[in-house]
């Protein structure tokens, strides 16, 4: 199995500036079909889970441009370019490339300072 | 509105069964490779099973694998998850999750499951 590593496991962040989060897999997620399947999640408190970032860096429709995803083979990137309050929550990065079964980093917990 | 709606969840005992449901609308839920996933009390995200889009290819987490069961009825735009010999460890919320582009694109609110006597 695919194991996902996120790290800091917890951020405090001051309003208005700029967070990141770092995901390693201990495999390369590139496929055969070229794609890099890194899928980072967020979910709010009393939320379920929503989708940001899917194929490293493919934002999901709506959310917004603050989020952006970088990175390749082993190393991927979260980042808030300025964080706001309604960003607190968990965030989880997952690969896709080789399942079963589909893992997931521990978790990182945004919260403002 | 798309969106998945799950249902079913409870209290039940060590070794009891349950059977949650997940209600699809707003898209053609035939089209899409489903997944159930869950979130344990102060855990993280856990996958539990998958299910093609005519269930012909089905898929369990190890630590579930022989306990659970997965369904889907296309005609009826639903998704099942049976759970039986339950223990506590299988407390958690579970959500179900469409899958497209690689990964789990649109998620349930959730349905809550506590096993303990």
């Amino acid at each position: 199995d695919i194991v996902m590593t996120q790290s800091p496991l917890s951020l405090p962040v001051t309003l208005g500036q700029p967070a990141s989060i770092s995901c390693r897999s201990s495999q390369s997620l590139v496929n055969t079909d070229g794609n890099t399947y890194l899928t980072w999640f967020q979910l709010r408190p009393g939320q379920s889970p929503r989708r940001l970032i899917y194929m490293v860096s493919d934002r999901d429709s709506g959310v917004p441009d603050r989020f952006s995803g970088s990175g390749s083979g082993t190393d991927f990137t979260l980042k808030i370019s300025r964080v706001e309050a309604e960003d607190v929550g968990m965030y989880y990065c997952m690969q896709g490339k080789q399942w079963p079964p589909w893992t997931f980093g521990q978790g990182t917990k945004v919260e403002i300072k | 509105e798309v969106q998945l709606v799950e249902s079913g969840g409870g209290l039940v005992q060590p070794g009891g069964s349950l059977r949650l449901s997940c209600a699809a609308s707003g898209f053609t839920f035939s089209s899409y490779e489903m997944n159930w996933v869950r979130q344990g009390p102060g855990k993280g995200l856990e996958w539990v099973s998958y299910i093609s889009r005519s269930g012909s290819s089905i898929y369990y987490a190890e630590s579930v694998r022989g306990r659970f069961i997965i369904s889907r009825d296309n005609a009826k735009s639903s998704l099942y998850l049976r759970m039986n010999s339950l223990r506590a460890e299988d407390t958690a919320v579970y959500y179900c999750a469409s899958q497209f582009s690689g990964s789990f694109e649109l998620w349930g609110q959730g349905t809550l499951v506590t096993v303990s006597s």
